[in-house]
Protein backbone atom coordinates (compact mmCIF):
# COMPACT_ATOMS: atom_id res chain seq x y z
CA UNK A 1 0.00 0.00 0.00
CA UNK A 2 1.80 3.55 -1.34
CA UNK A 3 1.42 6.12 1.53
CA UNK A 4 0.53 8.26 -1.36
CA UNK A 5 -2.80 7.46 -2.84
CA UNK A 6 -4.24 8.20 -6.44
CA UNK A 7 -6.97 6.29 -8.41
CA UNK A 8 -5.76 3.90 -10.50
CA UNK A 9 -7.17 5.10 -13.06
CA UNK A 10 -8.53 7.42 -15.09
CA UNK A 11 -9.84 7.85 -18.78
CA UNK A 12 -11.63 10.73 -21.59
CA UNK A 13 -11.75 11.42 -24.46
CA UNK A 14 -9.40 13.71 -27.06
CA UNK A 15 -9.56 17.15 -26.10
CA UNK A 16 -11.28 16.39 -22.75
CA UNK A 17 -9.46 18.33 -19.78
CA UNK A 18 -8.58 15.37 -16.71
CA UNK A 19 -7.69 15.24 -13.57
CA UNK A 20 -5.69 13.00 -11.48
CA UNK A 21 -5.14 13.47 -7.56
CA UNK A 22 -2.44 12.54 -5.32
CA UNK A 23 -3.89 12.10 -1.35
CA UNK A 24 -0.93 12.19 1.54
CA UNK A 25 -0.48 13.46 4.55
CA UNK A 26 0.88 16.21 6.75
CA UNK A 27 4.13 14.11 6.64
CA UNK A 28 4.81 14.36 2.77
CA UNK A 29 2.65 16.51 0.99
CA UNK A 30 1.65 18.97 3.79
CA UNK A 31 5.31 19.95 4.04
CA UNK A 32 6.95 19.35 1.00
CA UNK A 33 7.17 19.82 -2.66
CA UNK A 34 5.02 17.38 -4.95
CA UNK A 35 6.41 16.25 -8.36
CA UNK A 36 4.61 14.65 -10.86
CA UNK A 37 6.30 11.53 -13.70
CA UNK A 38 4.98 10.66 -16.60
CA UNK A 39 5.52 7.18 -17.41
CA UNK A 40 5.20 6.02 -20.87
CA UNK A 41 4.80 2.33 -21.95
CA UNK A 42 8.08 0.34 -21.60
CA UNK A 43 9.95 3.14 -21.11
CA UNK A 44 11.62 5.25 -18.19
CA UNK A 45 9.63 8.05 -16.04
CA UNK A 46 9.92 11.66 -17.23
CA UNK A 47 9.37 14.22 -14.74
CA UNK A 48 6.22 16.16 -16.06
CA UNK A 49 5.47 18.91 -12.79
CA UNK A 50 7.91 19.76 -10.22
CA UNK A 51 7.33 22.16 -7.20
CA UNK A 52 3.72 21.94 -6.84
CA UNK A 53 3.09 23.59 -10.34
CA UNK A 54 6.02 24.06 -12.61
CA UNK A 55 6.97 22.71 -15.67
CA UNK A 56 10.57 21.47 -16.90
CA UNK A 57 11.54 22.81 -20.14
CA UNK A 58 9.62 21.11 -23.26
CA UNK A 59 6.21 19.80 -21.09
CA UNK A 60 3.72 21.64 -23.02
CA UNK A 61 1.32 23.91 -20.93
CA UNK A 62 -1.36 21.25 -21.11
CA UNK A 63 0.30 20.06 -17.90
CA UNK A 64 -0.63 21.30 -14.69
CA UNK A 65 -0.29 20.96 -11.19
CA UNK A 66 -2.19 22.43 -7.95
CA UNK A 67 -1.24 21.26 -4.59
CA UNK A 68 -4.14 22.23 -1.17
CA UNK A 69 -3.27 21.19 1.96
CA UNK A 70 -2.53 17.40 2.19
CA UNK A 71 -3.72 16.70 -1.34
CA UNK A 72 -2.26 17.45 -4.73
CA UNK A 73 -3.57 17.40 -8.78
CA UNK A 74 -2.49 16.97 -11.80
CA UNK A 75 -4.71 18.63 -14.84
CA UNK A 76 -4.29 17.81 -18.23
CA UNK A 77 -6.54 19.42 -20.90
CA UNK A 78 -6.60 18.90 -24.46
CA UNK A 79 -5.96 15.58 -24.07
CA UNK A 80 -4.15 13.96 -26.82
CA UNK A 81 -3.69 9.65 -27.67
CA UNK A 82 -0.03 10.43 -26.91
CA UNK A 83 -0.80 11.02 -23.10
CA UNK A 84 -2.00 7.39 -22.38
CA UNK A 85 0.32 6.54 -19.66
CA UNK A 86 1.18 5.82 -16.01
CA UNK A 87 1.32 9.40 -13.89
CA UNK A 88 2.93 9.10 -10.85
CA UNK A 89 3.18 11.87 -8.02
CA UNK A 90 6.03 11.77 -5.87
CA UNK A 91 6.92 13.45 -2.47
CA UNK A 92 9.23 13.36 0.58
CA UNK A 93 8.09 12.01 3.75
CA UNK A 94 9.66 13.79 6.74
CA UNK A 95 8.44 10.85 9.12
CA UNK A 96 9.90 8.34 6.75
CA UNK A 97 12.79 10.04 6.08
CA UNK A 98 12.44 9.12 2.61
CA UNK A 99 10.83 9.35 -0.68
CA UNK A 100 7.82 8.33 -1.32
CA UNK A 101 5.41 7.49 -4.85
CA UNK A 102 1.92 7.49 -5.31
CA UNK A 103 0.39 3.91 -6.70
CA UNK A 104 -0.15 5.10 -9.87
CA UNK A 105 -2.79 6.06 -12.16
CA UNK A 106 -3.12 4.57 -15.61
CA UNK A 107 -4.48 7.20 -17.83
CA UNK A 108 -6.56 5.70 -20.88
CA UNK A 109 -7.19 7.99 -23.99
CA UNK A 110 -11.04 6.95 -24.80
CA UNK B 1 23.18 15.98 -23.89
CA UNK B 2 22.43 15.07 -20.25
CA UNK B 3 21.95 11.18 -19.56
CA UNK B 4 22.47 8.04 -17.53
CA UNK B 5 23.16 4.76 -18.71
CA UNK B 6 23.09 2.22 -16.65
CA UNK B 7 24.78 -1.36 -16.24
CA UNK B 8 23.39 -4.31 -18.29
CA UNK B 9 20.64 -7.34 -16.93
CA UNK B 10 21.88 -9.36 -14.10
CA UNK B 11 20.32 -12.90 -13.05
CA UNK B 12 21.13 -13.90 -9.81
CA UNK B 13 20.37 -16.61 -6.94
CA UNK B 14 18.34 -16.26 -4.11
CA UNK B 15 20.92 -14.99 -0.82
CA UNK B 16 23.44 -13.30 -3.01
CA UNK B 17 23.82 -9.72 -4.33
CA UNK B 18 24.30 -7.60 -7.23
CA UNK B 19 25.62 -4.40 -7.87
CA UNK B 20 24.09 -1.68 -10.61
CA UNK B 21 25.90 1.14 -12.00
CA UNK B 22 25.03 4.36 -13.62
CA UNK B 23 27.39 6.57 -15.48
CA UNK B 24 26.48 10.15 -15.69
CA UNK B 25 27.58 12.83 -18.58
CA UNK B 26 26.14 15.86 -19.57
CA UNK B 27 25.73 17.59 -16.51
CA UNK B 28 27.56 18.62 -13.01
CA UNK B 29 27.53 15.32 -11.38
CA UNK B 30 29.14 16.49 -8.31
CA UNK B 31 26.63 18.96 -8.12
CA UNK B 32 23.30 16.66 -8.42
CA UNK B 33 21.41 13.80 -6.02
CA UNK B 34 20.75 10.73 -7.77
CA UNK B 35 18.06 8.04 -6.63
CA UNK B 36 16.98 4.92 -7.41
CA UNK B 37 13.99 3.51 -7.70
CA UNK B 38 12.56 -0.09 -8.87
CA UNK B 39 9.38 -1.12 -10.67
CA UNK B 40 8.05 -5.14 -10.47
CA UNK B 41 6.72 -6.17 -13.72
CA UNK B 42 2.99 -4.51 -13.80
CA UNK B 43 3.75 -2.85 -10.23
CA UNK B 44 4.51 1.20 -9.11
CA UNK B 45 7.28 2.74 -8.71
CA UNK B 46 9.35 2.07 -4.90
CA UNK B 47 11.83 4.57 -3.78
CA UNK B 48 15.20 2.68 -2.62
CA UNK B 49 17.13 5.58 -1.95
CA UNK B 50 19.68 8.63 -2.65
CA UNK B 51 22.57 9.96 -2.07
CA UNK B 52 23.55 13.54 -2.78
CA UNK B 53 26.66 13.22 -4.68
CA UNK B 54 29.22 16.54 -3.51
CA UNK B 55 28.99 15.15 0.58
CA UNK B 56 28.02 11.64 0.17
CA UNK B 57 25.26 11.76 2.17
CA UNK B 58 22.82 8.87 1.90
CA UNK B 59 18.96 8.10 2.94
CA UNK B 60 17.36 4.65 2.42
CA UNK B 61 13.68 3.42 2.53
CA UNK B 62 12.99 1.74 5.87
CA UNK B 63 12.33 -1.26 3.87
CA UNK B 64 15.70 -1.90 2.40
CA UNK B 65 17.63 -0.11 4.83
CA UNK B 66 19.38 -3.45 5.98
CA UNK B 67 20.20 -4.94 2.30
CA UNK B 68 21.08 -1.37 0.49
CA UNK B 69 24.20 0.57 -0.15
CA UNK B 70 24.32 3.62 -2.52
CA UNK B 71 27.90 4.87 -3.73
CA UNK B 72 29.06 7.43 -6.09
CA UNK B 73 33.00 7.27 -7.53
CA UNK B 74 33.06 11.18 -8.47
CA UNK B 75 36.21 10.38 -10.50
CA UNK B 76 34.49 8.74 -13.54
CA UNK B 77 30.78 10.06 -12.57
CA UNK B 78 29.09 7.00 -11.74
CA UNK B 79 26.70 6.38 -9.20
CA UNK B 80 25.60 2.56 -7.51
CA UNK B 81 23.56 0.58 -5.88
CA UNK B 82 24.15 -2.69 -4.03
CA UNK B 83 21.33 -4.66 -2.77
CA UNK B 84 21.97 -7.91 -0.80
CA UNK B 85 20.49 -10.70 0.44
CA UNK B 86 18.16 -11.00 -2.74
CA UNK B 87 14.79 -12.66 -2.52
CA UNK B 88 13.01 -13.51 -5.43
CA UNK B 89 10.25 -10.40 -4.38
CA UNK B 90 13.57 -8.36 -5.61
CA UNK B 91 12.96 -9.16 -9.45
CA UNK B 92 12.52 -6.20 -10.86
CA UNK B 93 14.03 -2.87 -13.14
CA UNK B 94 15.74 -1.02 -11.30
CA UNK B 95 16.34 2.84 -12.34
CA UNK B 96 18.62 5.58 -11.50
CA UNK B 97 17.47 9.09 -11.85
CA UNK B 98 19.85 12.48 -11.23
CA UNK B 99 18.68 15.97 -10.64
CA UNK B 100 20.66 18.31 -13.05
CA UNK B 101 20.03 21.50 -10.60
CA UNK B 102 17.49 23.56 -13.36
CA UNK B 103 14.48 22.26 -11.61
CA UNK B 104 15.36 21.70 -7.59
CA UNK B 105 16.96 19.82 -5.39
CA UNK B 106 14.78 16.89 -5.36
CA UNK B 107 12.91 16.92 -8.55
CA UNK B 108 14.78 14.17 -10.71
CA UNK B 109 14.51 14.98 -14.69
CA UNK B 110 17.45 12.53 -15.82
CA UNK B 111 16.61 9.38 -15.37
CA UNK B 112 18.71 5.91 -16.89
CA UNK B 113 17.35 3.29 -18.92
CA UNK B 114 16.55 0.69 -16.45
CA UNK B 115 18.38 -2.14 -15.40
CA UNK B 116 16.37 -5.94 -15.25
CA UNK B 117 17.28 -7.70 -12.04
CA UNK B 118 16.08 -11.03 -12.28
CA UNK B 119 16.23 -13.45 -8.98
CA UNK B 120 15.82 -17.01 -9.39
CA UNK B 121 17.41 -20.17 -8.52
Amino acid sequence: QSVLTQPPSASGTPGQRVTISCSGSSSNIGSNTVNWYQQLPGTAPKLLIYSNNQRPSGVPDRFSGSKSGTSASLAISGLQSEDEADYYCAAWDDSLNGGVFGGGTKLTVL
Amino acid sequence: QMQLVQSGPEVKKPGTSVKVSCKASGFTFTSSAMQWVRQARGQRLEWIGWIVVGSGNTNYAQKFQERVTITRDMSTSTAYMELSSLRSEDTAVYYCAGTSGWYGSDAFDIWGQGTMVTVSS
